[in-house]
């Protein structure tokens, strides 16, 4: 069966530090990888995504970046962190034979920038 | 633009039936999907929509009509474990999903 890892499962992280966070999936093969924000009161916000190795979409212009330096990981990160970019991160896949697209979310990286 | 709408909150009484709506515009359709999502915890599937009607999964239903861009998820015999959010996301023409805010439900005793 197939299963995804994430973490760190929390951070707190100073303004302008760096940030790197990872995620794993296993018993799959070329599996359609994404990053996800989650804010309060707001719908999931999708950050990059990715259908193959080195292939990275980004759908929002912020100060994050993604890599997926092996076929079943994506890793997201940052130079210097803001403020805003506190928040929920989901980390996610989908198979890419699957017409319906399910996602199938890792368990979730809080981040707290101070 | 694309937008999603439903509820912020809602409660309801453990064993009755509760919906919740969702309404969607997006650039194309290619299906409609409900997760559930307990508080700090990842999204969970729950179903997908893509042809008008209703679908059934045990306890749970989720029903679309495409001409009304409207789904709604059905919960009948609520049980105090199904206090918890349920995003309603449309997947667009470009495949890619676009995600309501979400409707907390809380289950009274």
């Amino acid at each position: 069966s197939q299963t995804i890892h994430q973490w760190p499962a929390t951070l707190v992280q100073p303004v302008g530090s760096p940030l790197s966070l990872e995620c794993t999936v296993e018993g799959t093969s070329n599996p359609n990888l994404y990053w996800y924000r989650q804010a309060a009161g707001r719908g999931l916000q999708l950050l990059f995504y990715s259908v193959g190795i080195g292939q990275i979409s980004s759908e929002v212009p912020q100060n994050l970046s993604a890599s997926r330096p092996q076929d079943r990981q994506f890793i997201l990160s940052s130079k210097k962190l803001l403020l805003s970019d506190s928040g929920f991160y989901l980390c996610a896949w989908s198979a890419l034979s699957d017409g319906a697209n399910v996602l199938t979310f890792g368990a979730g990286s809080r981040l707290t920038v101070l | 633009g694309q937008n999603i709408d439903q509820p912020t909150e809602m409660t309801a009484t453990e064993g009755a039936i509760v919906q919740i709506n969702c309404t969607y515009q997006t650039s194309g359709f290619n299906g409609l999907f409900w997760y559930q999502q307990h508080a700090g915890e990842a999204p969970t599937f729950l179903s997908y929509n893509v042809l008008d009607g209703l679908e059934e999964k045990g306890r749970f239903s989720s029903f679309l009509s495409r001409s009304k861009g409207y789904s709604y998820l059905l919960l009948k015999e609520l049980q105090m474990k199904d206090s918890a959010s349920y995003l309603c996301a449309s997947m667009d023409s470009n495949y890619q999903l676009i995600w309501g805010a979400g409707t907390k439900l809380i289950i009274k005793p």
